[in-house]
């Protein structure tokens, strides 16, 4: 079955301890992205990435660190998570690029305390 | 002002009612519009692109009107299962292609 896969799906943790968001897709997507959406604010993307060692800020990114390594896999990192990064966080992909229809993975909420 | 400015509703609606959504967008340059459905704590997925001529699938109708910079979402004859959050989606291109996502209007249709 085509799909975005995240993990974990819900994370409560303590500011300044690091976590990774792990996201993985299995359509052989160039293109990748991480959002976060809040009430009132809407999706906001975070980071996102052309391809394999491709990556590049959105429109949030402080706080947040990426990688790709594989073309397959997108993980968000929090170095240091504080409160205000307490969302739901979205992975997405999308054949080629923000053109595209987006692929959402099933989301992470994460509570930073 | 927002890029992408919905009315957050909730509009509730009886079953086999219309119901129209609009969305204005503040870039005259905007390429390309979208509208995504997200049901409650799920993930959004596309529900239909919004084309300049206007375009239907099956019981939903998106238009855009470049001029006034809006498009709308027309769904006829609502289900039940059409209750869901419909975002207005936004692509700008130039240096870097960048969708932008409206905050949503929330739908309830009532039996």
């Amino acid at each position: 079955e085509a799909q975005v896969t995240q993990n974990p799906r819900y994370l409560i943790t303590v500011t300044g301890k690091k976590l990774t968001v792990t996201c993985s897709q299995n359509m052989n997507h160039e293109y990748m992205s991480w959002y976060r959406q809040d009430p009132g604010l809407g999706l906001r993307q975070i980071y996102y990435s052309m391809n394999v060692e491709v990556t590049d800020k959105g429109d949030v990114p402080e706080g947040y660190k990426v990688s790709r390594k594989e073309k397959r896999n997108f993980p968000l990192i929090l170095e240091s998570p504080s409160p205000n990064q307490t969302s739901l966080y979205f992975c997405a992909s999308s054949p080629r690029g923000s053109y595209n229809e987006q692929f959402f993975g099933p989301g992470t909420r994460l509570t930073v305390l | 002002r927002k890029e992408v400015e919905q009315d957050p509703g909730p509009f509730n609606v009886p079953e086999g009612a219309t119901v129209a959504f609009n969305c204005t967008y503040s870039n005259s340059a905007s390429q390309s519009f979208f509208w995504y459905r997200q049901d409650c704590r799920k993930e959004p997925k596309l529900l239909m692109s919004v084309y300049s001529s206007g375009n239907e699938d099956g019981r939903f109708t998106a238009q855009l009107n470049r001029a006034s910079q809006y498009i709308s979402l027309l769904i006829r004859d609502s289900k039940l299962s059409d209750s869901a959050t419909y975002l207005c989606v936004v692509l700008n291109t130039g240096t870097a292609s960048k969708l932008t996502f409206g905050t949503g209007t929330r739908l309830q249709v009532t039996l």
